[in-house]
């Protein structure tokens, strides 16, 4: 199995609050994702990092923000939490392309 | 990157052998073809990937035909726990160089029944 875990698996939080997940892997892989998925819905891509003090958006526009200091440490933080940012939010990790590790995922829920 | 489509839900029960389909016109001669497997609340998990031919491992088979415009991932005795979704995926294979933009579709929703 993928060592990938995500913290904490589920949060619910009042609006306007800033939130961080967390992100940890333990494979030494460069790339990592965050991706984020409502229910029955595709996943789209948020931001990606190819290694340390590396990252760019990704397909999907997000209020969210993420850093890469270490390379095996991958958090994503939303400065001021909204109702519209509640979803499924699934950190993964690659070493080669297309053969992503996710997380469990961080379930989000603002009120 | 090539999108692909799949059928949005299928149903089986227990014992017998699913095969889902998905197609993928646009595929570039460099592109592998990924499958992926999600249960509720959870990320998705790596299941098979090829390029032509078939590749077999000890969950599934995947099939590409030669023109690799389609591809089928065949799950041989479904159980109740192979109940799902997967996600068919196309893009450049190892050392290749997606820009991290891989697109996983809504995939198709596998119900097994007993």
């Amino acid at each position: 199995e993928a060592d990938i875990y995500q913290t904490p698996r589920y949060l619910v939080i009042g609006t306007g609050k800033k939130i961080t997940l967390e992100c940890s892997q333990t494979m030494g892989h460069d790339k990592m994702y965050w991706y984020q998925q409502d229910p029955g819905m595709e996943l789209h891509l948020i931001h990606y990092s190819y290694g340390v003090n590396s990252t760019e958006k990704g397909d999907l526009s997000s209020e969210s923000t993420v850093s890469r200091i270490r390379t095996e440490h991958f958090p994503l933080t939303l400065e001021s939490a909204r109702p519209s940012h509640t979803s499924q939010y699934l950190c993964a990790s690659s070493e080669e392309n297309e053969k992503l590790f996710f997380g469990s995922g961080t379930q989000l829920s603002v009120l | 990157l090539a999108k692909t489509t799949q059928p949005i839900s299928m149903d089986s029960y227990e014992g017998q052998e699913v095969n889902i389909t998905c197609s993928h016109n646009n595929i570039a001669t460099n592109d592998y073809i990924t499958w992926y497997q999600q249960f509720p609340s959870q990320g998705p998990r790596f299941i098979i990937q090829g390029y032509k031919t078939k590749v077999t491992n000890e969950v599934a088979s995947l099939f590409i035909p030669a023109d690799r415009k389609s591809s089928t991932l065949s799950l041989p005795r479904v159980s109740l726990s192979d109940t799902a979704v997967y996600y068919c995926l196309v893009g450049p294979g190892p050392g290749g160089s997606t820009l991290g933009r891989l697109y996983f579709g809504r995939g198709t929703q596998l119900t097994v029944w007993p």
